[in-house]
């Protein structure tokens, strides 16, 4: 069975600092997608990346990183020099090859004070 | 390109009742998958509908059903609703057309459901 975690329940920053949210999958497929979104509190999911199991290349997007890593089944996600509008609950997800379903970790309330 | 949207956006039954709610793709998508979101069980997928046919499920009771429409609008519908059924529904849409899945879902703006 295919499982998320996410560790941080909260993580609480000032502005301007660097913030990283961890993410650890299990999965005993050889092919698997893995993904970040983020929901303001508006309640919409918003999609920032999607990454297959064969690119373990880190991904940087502006101030997004990622950073891959199958030897310790980890997804992670850096956001440099954080700003308010950051502020948000930030979901990894995992999707098998049997179907479109994801499996969410618990997520990871961000909040970055001025 | 417009995003999913879902209606209602707010809605408040008591227990016992039954309610619908509907969730329009991006257009050229014709995947569409629902999700259930609580502060207690996390983001829960419901099910996964592609050229009217459900194609995936989740593990939820028989009083959580489904459809799509030939322009691959979603129906969802919850029967004999009880006090835990009270949450965000989020709707998803894909292009469906990665069999092997791993797909990006883009999101509508979710369905509240309050059941008192």
């Amino acid at each position: 069975a295919q499982k998320v975690t996410q560790a941080q329940t909260e993580i609480s920053v000032v502005e301007k600092e660097d913030v990283t949210l961890d993410c650890v999958y299990e999965t005993r497929d050889t092919t698997y997608y893995l993904f970040w979104y983020k929901q303001p509190p508006s309640g919409e999911l918003v999609f920032l990346i999607r990454r297959n199991s064969f690119d373990e290349q880190n991904e940087i997007s502006g101030r997004y990183s990622w950073n891959f890593q199958k030897s310790t089944s980890s997804f992670n996600f850096t956001i440099t020099a954080s700003q308010v509008v950051d502020s948000a609950v930030y979901f990894c997800a995992l999707s098998e090859t049997s179907g479109s379903r994801l499996t969410f970790g618990e997520g990871t309330q961000l909040t970055v004070n001025p | 390109k417009a995003g999913v949207t879902q209606t209602p956006r707010y809605l408040i039954k008591t227990r016992g009742q039954q309610v619908t709610l509907s969730c329009s793709p991006i257009s050229g998508h014709r995947s569409v998958s629902w999700y259930q979101q609580t502060p207690g069980q996390g983001l829960q997928f419901l099910f996964e509908y592609f050229s009217e046919t459900q194609r995936n499920k989740g593990n939820f009771p028989g009083r959580f059903s489904g459809r799509q429409f030939s322009n691959s609008r979603s129906e969802m519908n919850v029967s004999t609703l009880e006090l835990g059924d009270s949450a965000l529904y989020l709707c998803a849409s894909s292009l469906g057309t990665q069999l092997g899945g791993g797909e990006t879902q883009y999101f509508g703006p979710g369905t509240r459901l309050l059941v008192l």
